[in-house]
Order: C-alpha cells, then structure tokens, then sequence
C-alpha cells in the first residue's frame, strides 16, 4: 500500500517568514495529493490540492509543489500569520472508483507573533 | 450547506464496554470514510463506504469492530468490547467523488 513520510513534525517560524512542509510518498499510481489544516480541536479542512499533471499550484499565500519523478511534494506558506498556527497534513491519493488518501503524520506549525 | 455530522463528540467508557459513533455526511455525497486519528497522528482509514457498500475494511479490526452504512446514507461504527488502547478521535468523512473529503468535527473517546 502506499506509504506517505511527512517532515518536520514541528516547525515554528516568525510571523511573515515562509514555512514548506515536505511529503514523500512511495506509490508511483498516485495522482492526487491534497493538504490538510487541522487548527486545536477543529476538523480537518482542506487547504489546497494538486494534481499529477502540473507541477505547481498556488492560492494567495499558500502554493504547493510536485516532483513526480522523485515522489515528492512539499507545501509552501508565505508571509505566515499567527493563524496558520495549525496541524497540517499530505496525504496521497490512487485513482480507482474513488479516492482513497493516506496521509501523513502531520506537522504542528507555530507562528510566532 | 449543512456539514458532516458526527455524535456524540466525547464519549468516555471502561473498558470491556460497547460504544457506538454515528455519522451524517453531506447530502449526495455517496462516499463515506471512517477514520482513526491517534494523539498527533495523521488519520488511519478503518472503512469506506460507496453507497451502502463497504468497499474498502482491511484496516477495521473485525473481531470488536463493526459499521453499517444503512440505505447508504448515515452510518454507525461500532465498539465491542472496548479496550484502552482505542482511545482515540473516530473521524467521519463524506466526498462527491473529487477528491476532497469533508470531514466531521470528530468523537473522542477515553477507555478507562
């Protein structure tokens, strides 16, 4: 089954620095890799997808990359704010009937004020 | 657009006794996942569901676990009998089939 490794497990930045998050993953199917942002006690919610057929994607502050060849993908927050102070997660996703992700093992993301 | 409904949210039980989680997805959203989110894991899936069918359980351990997804819309997982190592948040989740999941606020439960 697919495996998804997920680092640092804790990231705390300043306010207004960038933070990236990194994912590997091992099965070559899987062609959708969304991410996750699970703030103290909430659901978790997704923040923004991609893709394997393009390589980047961006949404405002927050843009994530895909390096298929190499099984890795990472999530970029730029400018943080106290409220990216979450849990976020990769997971990775095979096409079949429907889609089945595995996720990762989360990274806590403290921004300092 | 009302969202994915899980009860109760805490639960807390001895050991050796049966509980239950119930979900509602989002209407029209056939699939339907549980999963199992451990103290600063990521969530495990234990089953999904397309429709009222259980497509996908390798994960659910059958010998105390069980869910139904009845006329496949709300579904119930099932503990018996519980043991402390299951302490953990029990995770629903609906999709329309893109990919996202939408997923509920979650039940916590404490064996004792």
């Amino acid at each position: 089954g697919e495996n998804v490794e997920q680092h640092p497990s804790t990231l705390s930045v300043q306010e207004g620095d960038s933070a990236v998050i990194k994912c590997t993953y091992s099965d070559s199917a899987s062609n959708y890799f969304p991410w996750y942002k699970q703030e103290l006690g909430k659901r978790p919610q997704l923040i923004i997808d991609i893709r394997s057929n393009v390589g980047e994607k961006k949404d405002q502050r927050i843009a994530v990359t895909l390096n298929k060849t190499a099984k890795h993908f990472s999530l970029h927050i730029t400018e943080t704010q106290p409220e990216d102070s979450a849990v976020y997660f990769c997971a990775a996703s095979r096409p079949g009937g429907s889609y089945i992700p595995t996720f990762g093992r989360g990274t806590s993301l403290i921004v300092h004020p | 657009e009302a969202g994915v409904v899980q009860s109760p949210r805490y639960k807390i039980i001895e050991k050796k006794q049966p509980v239950a989680f119930w979900c509602n997805p989002i209407s029209g959203h056939n699939t339907l996942y549980w999963y199992l989110q451990n103290l600063g894991q990521g969530p495990e899936l234990l089953i999904r569901y397309e429709n009222e069918e259980a497509v996908d359980d390798s994960q659910l351990p059958k010998d105390r676990f069980s869910a139904e997804r009845l006329k496949g819309v709300d579904s119930t997982l099932k503990i018996q009998p519980a043991e402390l190592g299951d302490s953990a948040v029990y995770l629903c989740a609906s999709s329309p089939g893109t990919g996202e999941l939408f997923f509920g606020e979650g039940s916590r439960l404490t064996v004792l």
